[in-house]
């Protein structure tokens, strides 16, 4: 069966805080994946790609690693802000589409 | 910074009448997908596109759906016999090959009542 799945739900830190998101996936044959954010009623913003010859990609304060051989990827957000309180989402790629997650809900406390 | 655009951004339509939602990808990608998000739920593949054909598509995707490439920029989703199940935000997404960034627009909310 293919599976996204991130851990936790929701969460809620302190504004200035260091943060990680997690995603795992079950299937072998995802070989990217990607990181969204979406907010309330928006669409998808694409975060950061990572493809499976990568093992981390890195935009400003974000930075994602990919451990295919676990089937792993982390967001790490550093210095949050409130303005990052949004969905963020997990995607892997897998033949003709990619496959989500069901999203962090994450709340930045001012 | 070019994007997918979405039309129409909200839609009510009457249980059982015919939808088609609008699409203009980013005008060197290849791909085009669409999906769609129950409220509260995740977001669902549905089909993707490739060289004017369907390349994948999910058992959501049945014989209610439709997709069109009318012209070179438009693509278009096609949903016949609306059901009140069918109420979601559909989005569509592009990308210039299979495995790069896949963009996606800001989503056409669909209400059936």
């Amino acid at each position: 069966k293919q599976e996204v799945t991130q851990i936790p739900a929701a969460l809620s830190v302190p504004e200035g805080e260091n943060l990680v998101l997690n995603c795992s996936f079950t299937d072998s044959a995802i070989y990217n994946l990607q990181w969204f954010r979406q907010d309330p009623g928006k669409g998808l913003t694409s975060l950061l790609l990572i493809q499976s010859s990568q093992r981390e990609q890195t935009s400003g304060r974000l930075n994602a690693s990919l451990d295919k051989s676990s089937g792993r990827s982390t967001l790490y957000i550093a210095a949050s802000q409130p303005g990052d309180s949004a969905t963020y989402l997990c995607a892997g790629n897998r033949d003709d589409k990619i496959i989500f997650g069901k999203g962090t809900r994450l709340h930045i406390l001012p | 910074e070019p994007e997918v655009t979405q039309t129409p951004s909200h839609q009510v339509t009457q249980m059982g009448q015919e939808v088609i939602l609008r699409c203009v990808p980013i005008s060197n990608h290849l791909y085009f997908y669409w999906y769609r998000q129950i409220l509260g739920q995740k977001v669902e593949f549905l089909v993707s596109f490739y060289n004017n054909e369907i390349s994948e598509k999910s058992e959501i995707f049945d014989d209610q759906f439709s997709v069109e490439r009318p012209d070179g920029s438009n693509f278009t989703l096609k949903i016949r016999s609306t059901k009140l199940e069918d109420s979601a935000m559909y989005f569509c997404a592009s990308s210039e090959t299979l495995g790069n960034t896949i963009y996606f627009g800001e989503g056409s909310w669909l209400t059936v009542v």
